[in-house]
Order: structure tokens, then C-alpha cells, then sequence
């Protein structure tokens, strides 16, 4: 059981480039959540999904899209990288008969 | 969105000592979790909480879950060196999403050995 785990570590970007972010997780949790952590303004929900098929936007949504076609799979797209998206992405999982959210290792994402 | 106001925002203590750190909202809170994240790491799960006047340790930690429903509070015991992290709130509010956790911005802690 490896709960939630997330792909790459780390990234370097181009300013205008793209590319998803990877979140998987091995606990058939109906939430999933992307979040990102930047210093001083602590944790801020991205999107986030209430099962397959089913996705909704968090308070920073602008510049991100998402899907999930599967409950384990929760895929975080940049569509064109900007400086401002710099920063640690986290993805989260939780079951629907529970509150308890699991957090991924995180992606550090540097946009040049 | 709603507000949780985590306190104090870093602390710097000696090997040995006992910490205490608390979070407070204006508005009803049904869940608090609390979390650990260590340099580099993702956020871990340290307690959760889910009835007023609740009392939950695990290990050194105790967390409380406020009567008024509106606060939190965590305890660490006999503190030691990798202790050192950043310790959030979070929780879910009365009449809020249910999909959606609000986060306190975190206590540093630093432990000198």
C-alpha cells in the first residue's frame, strides 16, 4: 500500500511550456485534491474531485486543468507554465466515510 | 472563505520542553485534523478530531477538540529534536463544503538539542 504518490519530484519549466503533474493513489479514496504551498500563504486548494467523472475548482484554479477518468488517477495539467505557478504542489486523497486526508510528497515546481 | 487563525506562527524551544500551539476560528468547525510536515515532505497526519471537548494523544502528541467547536489545540510533550517541522490545522466547517478543508498557515517549530 503506497497511499498517494506523486510524479515528478521536481521540475523546471519554460515560461509558455506544459505538463501534467502525476497523482496516484492506492486506497480507492473517492476525494482527490491538488493543492499548492507557497511561503506565507500556506496550502490552497487547486481542484479537486469527488469521484470519477467528477471534477470541481478550488480557489486558485486559473492556469490548471484537470480529470479524472479513474478513481486511483488525479492528473494536474499546466497548460502555459507563467513564473507564478513556481511552487510545491501536493495531492491529497480521502476516503467519503472519512475526513482523513492523505497527503502525496509533493512536486517543487520552478517556472523560468 | 473561512478563516482558521493558527498560533503562534513559529516557536524556538529547548530539547525537553513541553509546546503548546492552538488554532481558532469565527465560525463552527464539525472536524480538526492535525498535521505534521517535515522539510521537503509532504503533510502527515498526526490526530484527527471529531466531537466537542474530545481529548486524542498519540504518542507525545494530545490534541482537544475546543467545547466551543470553534478551536483547537495541540500539546507535544517532552520535546525532541525531530519534533522540528511545521505543524498545521485544519478542519472542516458546519455549513461549509464537505469536500473541502480549510488550513491554518502553520507553526514552525525549531527544537534546539
Amino acid at each position: 500500500n503506497a497511499g498517494v504518490t506523486q510524479t515528478p519530484k521536481f521540475q523546471v519549466l519554460k515560461t509558455g511550456q506544459s505538463m501534467t503533474l502525476q497523482c496516484a493513489q492506492d486506497m480507492n479514496h473517492e476525494y482527490m485534491s491538488w493543492y499548492r504551498q507557497d511561503p506565507g500563504m500556506g496550502l490552497r486548494l487547486i481542484h479537486y474531485s469527488v469521484g470519477a467523472g467528477i471534477t470541481d475548482q478550488g480557489e486558485v484554479p486559473n492556469g490548471y486543468n484537470v480529470s479524472r477518468s479513474t478513481t486511483e488517477d488525479f492528473p494536474l495539467r499546466l497548460l502555459s507554465a507563467a513564473p507564478s505557478q513556481t511552487s510545491v504542489y501536493f495531492c491529497a486523497s480521502r476516503s467519503g466515510f472519512s475526513y482523513e486526508q492523505y497527503f502525496g510528497p509533493g512536486t517543487r515546481l520552478t517556472v523560468t | 472563505g473561512q478563516q482558521l487563525n493558527q498560533s503562534p506562527q513559529s516557536m524556538f524551544i529547548q530539547e525537553g520542553e513541553d509546546v503548546s500551539m492552538n488554532c481558532t476560528s469565527s465560525s463552527i468547525f464539525n472536524t480538526w485534523l492535525w498535521y505534521k510536515q517535515d522539510p521537503g515532505e509532504g503533510p502527515v497526519l498526526l490526530i484527527a478530531l471529531y466531537k466537542a471537548g474530545e481529548l486524542t494523544s498519540n504518542g507525545r502528541l494530545t490534541a482537544q477538540f475546543g467545547i466551543t467547536r470553534k478551536d483547537s489545540f495541540l500539546n507535544i510533550s517532552a520535546s525532541i529534536p525531530s519534533d522540528v517541522g511545521i505543524y498545521f490545522c485544519a478542519g472542516f466547517y458546519s455549513g461549509g463544503s464537505n469536500y473541502k478543508l480549510t488550513f491554518g498557515k502553520g507553526t514552525l517549530l525549531t527544537v534546539n538539542p
